[in-house]
């Protein structure tokens, strides 16, 4: 049982390129969200899912896409990368809800966009 | 406007005493609260939470308190242990999404 798993650990993109941050559960949640974190900062919600085909945006969506064919996988594409997307992003998947609101964290992408 | 917010961004406290840290919430609708602590390099783990309609819940050293009338929420560790150094969030969820407070560095002294 692996969890949540993220890859890369860390990527260096220049302005304007794309890119796409892997997330993976083995632990069959059906919610899955995508976090990113500043420097002195909590965590911001950039999208979420409620299960395979479905997602909505969170606080923070400009920049990003999500899809979410499969109810492990829950990638995040940045189309077009610009430095203010400098962050460490986090990939997180809980139960449907009730006591379950627990989320379970990856470790973690550090993206730094130059 | 910050829905959730932890005022004091550090804390220091001796090994062995209490460690009390404080989160605010602005929104009614919350129906659950979550304390996460996060080590550096990795990703948050679920230390404790607690649902809107208790006042209390305690796990081991861990004990959260929920004053729904004053919007705050409240983390005792007891005793503090230098292992404990880490930030904490505190969050706050409404059907399933959380939103985060800024945290607050917790260090304990030998």
């Amino acid at each position: 049982n692996a969890g949540v798993t993220q890859t890369p650990k860390f990527q260096v993109l220049k302005t304007g390129q794309s890119m796409t941050l892997q997330c993976a559960q083995d632990m069959n949640h059906e919610y899955m969200s995508w976090y990113r974190q500043d420097p002195g900062m909590g965590l911001r919600l950039i999208h979420y899912s409620v299960g395979a085909g479905i997602t909505d945006q969170g606080e923070v969506p400009n920049g990003y896409n999500v899809s979410r064919s499969t109810t492990e996988d829950f990638p995040l594409r940045l189309l077009s990368a610009a430095p203010s997307q400098t962050s460490v992003y986090f990939c997180a998947s809980s139960y449907s809800g009730g006591i379950q609101e627990t989320q379970y964290f990856g470790p973690g992408t550090r993206l730094l966009v130059l | 406007d910050q829905q959730v917010k932890q005022n004091s961004p550090s804390l220091s406290v001796q090994e062995g005493r209490i460690s009390i840290l404080n989160c605010d919430y602005t929104n009614s609708m919350f129906d659950y609260f979550l304390w996460y602590k996060k080590y550096p390099a990795e990703g948050p783990t679920f230390l404790i939470s607690i649902s809107s309609i208790k006042d209390k819940n305690e796990d081991g050293r861990f004990t959260v308190f929920l004053n729904k009338s004053a919007k705050h929420l409240s983390l005792h560790i007891v005793p503090s242990q230098p292992g404990d150094s880490a930030v904490y969030f505190c969050a706050a969820s409404a059907r399933g999404k959380s939103t985060f407070g800024d945290g607050t560095t917790l260090t304990v002294k030998p």
